[in-house]
């Protein structure tokens, strides 16, 4: 069974700029979850998505934005690239009705310069 | 608002000693989550603890979940250098998913 996938793995974008990243959820699973892990911040919760529908924001600005397709498919926008967006972006997954783990994917780095 | 404390930050242990990480949170949670990570990769699910007094073991690690102290320990027996990785503690209050990692414990297992 494949696990989470996101694309792309390495993204290099300047200041001002847009950053789109994907993923692709677990077979079956419907919760996407999205992280951002910044050196020194740790890892901290941006987003969740159920069913097509944002079900908690972390404590993000607004130019942090995402969405969930029919698919359970994610999108992960980052508008107006700052410096300190760059990060290591993780995207997880977790089964309906059994929402005791979520499985994370490999990630993207996102370079911003 | 929910906080997640890890001690040590850093470990440092010889092969075949005994040691414990320890993961405090500071409000009431019904589910508290081990992963591990290597350095560049993703985060990988390790133990899931859902009621008081729960324990799980799985080769050299065991996990334990204290709820009315806040407490869940990682305990490591006879480590071997494969278990060098950063561990983090998460706690998910309400059943909203909105996990809060600790801080994580990077542990370096010398040969």
């Amino acid at each position: 069974e494949a696990g989470v996938t996101q694309s792309p793995t390495h993204l290099i974008k300047t200041r001002g700029q847009q950053a789109t990243l994907r993923c692709s959820p677990i077979s079956g699973h419907t919760s996407v979850y999205w992280y951002q892990q910044a050196l020194g911040l740790g890892l901290q919760f941006l987003l969740w998505y159920d069913e097509g529908e944002e079900r908690n924001r972390g404590n993000f600005p607004p130019r942090f934005s995402g969405r969930q397709f029919p698919n359970y498919s994610s999108e992960l926008n980052v508008n107006a690239l700052e410096l300190e967006d760059s990060a290591l972006y993780l995207c997880a997954s977790s089964h309906q009705g059994r929402r005791n783990t979520i499985y994370f994917g490999e990630g993207s780095w996102l370079t911003v310069v | 608002e929910l906080k997640v404390e890890q001690n040590p930050l850093f470990l440092s242990m010889q092969e075949g000693k005994n040691y414990t990480i320890y993961c405090n949170y500071s409000t009431t949670s019904d589910r508290l989550y081990w992963y591990r990570q290597d350095p560049g990769k993703s985060l990988e699910s390790l133990f899931v603890l859902l009621s008081n007094g729960a324990v799980k073991q799985e080769g050299r690690l065991m996990a334990s979940l204290d709820t009315k102290a806040r407490l869940s320990t990682l305990h490591i027996t006879a480590a071997v250098h494969d278990l060098s990785a950063t561990y983090f503690c998460a706690v998910d209050t309400s059943g909203t998913y909105k996990y809060i990692f600790g801080t994580g414990t990077r542990l370096k297992v010398l040969a």
